[in-house]
């Protein structure tokens, strides 16, 4: 069955460290793979996006990579803060013409950046 | 330049009464997606959507929910017959026409639907 998994459904660690959170994906085949941020109460937040042949993307603070022979993405945030706090979604995209568009959501990792 | 807008933000229903959230995608934005998230789960996708044309619903239960974007208005979502298995927080997203090249999808802050 397909599967995307988060590990950790929750991450708690001091400000100014970086913080890791992994994705790891059964059955699919994804062109693309996100990441999304949500806090309570809100809709999800697009950060990040990559190509199945991309290995590294970076964005400020953020850096994902993309392994597809381990089937995996990692999401780091250096240098963290409080204001990071919030549950961090990944997501993998299909573009295989008829499902363009459908995005499949793992459960997701809430983050807490303590003082 | 607003974003996808989506009202009610909470939404209370008894069992048996329908239930009907909109979705205005951003300007400029003609295709709109579904999704659903239940209490302690991802969010599942439910439908695709262009302007008169459903393109994907695969997501979609068969009974009681159907979706529409007309030409004109909002994006719906309907919900007839609601049952406490309903209650979720409903979210809607938009892109553009032309889809050059992968991007993020903007997403509305969503509706919380509580049946009782």
């Amino acid at each position: 069955s397909q599967k995307i998994e988060q590990n950790s459904e929750a991450l708690n660690i001091q400000e100014g460290k970086t913080a890791t959170l992994t994705c790891n994906y059964t059955n699919y085949s994804p062109a693309y793979l996100q990441w999304y941020r949500q806090d309570p109460g809100r809709g999800p937040v697009f950060l990040l996006l990559i190509r199945e042949n991309e290995k590294e993307k970076r964005k400020e603070r953020l850096k994902v990579t993309f392994d597809t022979t381990l089937k995996q993405s990692l999401f780091h945030i250096t240098a963290s803060q409080p204001a990071d706090s919030a549950t961090y979604l990944c997501a993998l995209e299909d573009d295989r013409g008829s499902t363009l568009g459908r995005l499949y959501f793992g459960r997701g990792t809430q983050l807490t950046v303590w003082p | 330049n607003a974003g996808v807008m989506q009202n009610p933000r909470h939404l209370v229903r008894r069992r048996g009464q329908e239930a009907r959230l909109r979705c205005s995608p951003m300007k400029g934005h003609s295709h709109v997606y579904w999704y659903r998230q239940l209490p302690e789960e991802g969010l599942k996708f439910m439908v695709y959507l262009q302007k008169e044309n459903i393109i994907d619903e695969s997501g979609m239960p068969k009974e009681r929910f159907s979706a529409e974007f007309p030409k004109e208005g909002p994006s719906i979502l309907r919900i007839q017959q609601v049952v406490r298995g309903d209650s979720a927080a409903y979210f809607c997203a938009s892109s553009p026409p032309s889809r050059i090249g992968p991007y993020g999808y903007t997403f509305g802050s969503g509706t919380r639907l509580t049946v009782v």
